[in-house]
């Protein structure tokens, strides 16, 4: 069966600092992968999604990036981070263009 | 531009039939998915709908109707771990998944 992991599950950074969220699958090959962002009390915000090694679409301009260096690892990250970052980042991988399953999730709070 | 719309809350009782409607407007629209989520937790997926219909799965049984763009949700025989936040999402041309804002469903003994 498939499994998704992220990790941290939360992370308190300052205002500045870098982020690096990590999010890998198992037991499936070439997914497409995507992270979000959920902000308290609304819906999920698609930030990037990616069908393949090194190939990312951007959906929101922000100080943010994604970047796919193996074909089940999928990173989130920032050189600087500012306090709207704050949020709640899921990693979802999906066969096709169906059902996404969603990690469990990564708690950021920018101070 | 691409959105979903469904109400904001909706409370009912325990044993009782909950249906959340969701009207969507989304370009090269594939189908529609809807999503439970838990405080704290994240969501995970109930069902979908690519063709027109009801799709029931045990208790939860999800319609769409494309020459109306609208969908709904129906939960029935309510239970107190029902109360959670239900989002319906779009399929659209490429893959992307568009969320709507969520419903919060409250469950009352």
């Amino acid at each position: 069966s498939q499994t998704i992991h992220q990790w941290p599950a939360t992370l308190v950074q300052p205002v500045g600092s870098p982020l690096s969220l990590e999010c890998t699958v198992e037991g499936t090959s070439n997914p497409n992968l995507y992270w979000y962002r959920q902000a308290a009390g609304r819906g999920l915000q698609l930030l990037f999604y990616s069908v393949g090694i090194g190939q990312i679409s951007s959906e929101v301009p922000q100080n943010l990036s994604a970047s796919r260096p193996q074909d089940r690892q999928f990173i989130l990250s920032s050189k600087k981070l500012l306090l709207s970052d704050s949020g709640f980042y899921l990693c979802a991988w999906s066969k096709g263009y169906e059902t996404q399953y969603f990690g469990p999730g990564t708690r950021l709070l920018v101070l | 531009g691409q959105s979903l719309e469904q109400p904001s809350e909706v409370t009912a009782v325990e044993g009782a039939i909950v249906q959340i409607n969701c009207t969507y407007q989304t370009s090269g629209f594939y189908g529609l998915s809807w999503y439970q989520q838990h405080d704290g937790g994240a969501p995970t997926f109930l069902s979908y709908n690519a063709l027109d219909g009801l799709e029931e799965t045990g208790r939860f049984s999800s319609f769409l109707s494309r020459s109306d763009s609208y969908g709904y949700l129906l939960l029935q025989e309510l239970q107190m771990k029902d109360s959670a936040s239900y989002f319906c999402a779009a399929y659209n041309q490429g893959g992307k998944l568009i969320f709507g804002q969520g419903t919060e469903l409250s469950v009352k003994p």
